[in-house]
């Protein structure tokens, strides 16, 4: 099951905050987060596992709702050079990322 | 140190052939998972090798396989091409599942 990801797209200004969601109709162990540039490959950010553990990125956070299986990407203070797509992926391991559609973020000047 | 290779990054084929794509894992990475990237569907599990073998495979028809060596390479392979199997293919690797994948820059494949 596709997790869903809000908000679809996104166009801040240099310096403001950003929050994405990213929301499951099936139990999670844990989530991932990347992000993708125009022609690149997507980029780990962060796993957020079930019982609270968070491996990633030094200047991102996020949340894990274990109960309502939600996870949030907050991005402050956001530059120039956090613009791309960024995907949400549940599961892995054996069965593989199921990774949501996407939020498309623009970060201007 | 060196990050996941894919070869080759681009590819032109004509429907009804078929095609090989290679993957090269992060050194120490036994775990090597491809999807396939196109901009309607997203991206979508095809399938994951852990030590030569294949755990899971994602909803694709048989036309697509893969295998694993025992140096973790892995290759996939994709027969009787058709024109919707023009996409990105990317290749990851990881460490145990608890850990983020790290993705190769992909092979771009058309199918004309």
């Amino acid at each position: 099951q596709q997790p869903v990801q809000s908000p679809q797209a996104v166009i801040l200004r240099e310096g403001e905050d950003a929050v994405i969601n990213c929301s499951s109709s099936k139990a999670l162990y844990s989530v991932h987060w990347y992000r993708q540039k125009h022609g690149e490959a997507p980029v780990f950010l962060m796993i957020l596992l079930k019982g609270g553990e968070q491996k990633g990125h030094d200047k991102i956070s996020a949340s894990f709702n274990e109960k309502k299986q939600q996870s949030s990407l907050y991005l402050t203070a956001s530059q120039l050079s956090y613009s791309g797509t960024y995907f949400c992926g549940t599961g892995g391991g054996a069965d593989g990322l199921t990774f949501g559609k996407g939020t498309h973020l623009i970060i201007q000047p | 140190k060196a990050g996941v290779t894919q070869t080759p990054r681009y590819l032109i084929k004509t429907r009804g052939q078929q095609v090989t794509l290679s993957c090269s894992p992060i050194s120490g990475h036994r775990s090597v998972s491809w999807y396939q990237q196109t901009p309607g569907q997203g991206l979508q599990f095809l399938f994951e090798y852990f030590s030569e073998t294949q755990r899971n495979k994602g909803n694709f028809p048989g036309r697509f396989s893969g295998r694993q060596f025992s140096n973790s390479r892995s290759e996939m392979n994709v027969s009787t091409l058709e024109l919707g199997d023009s996409a990105l293919y990317l290749c990851a690797s990881s460490l145990p599942a608890d850990y983020g994948y790290t993705f190769g820059s992909g092979t771009r494949l058309t199918v004309v």
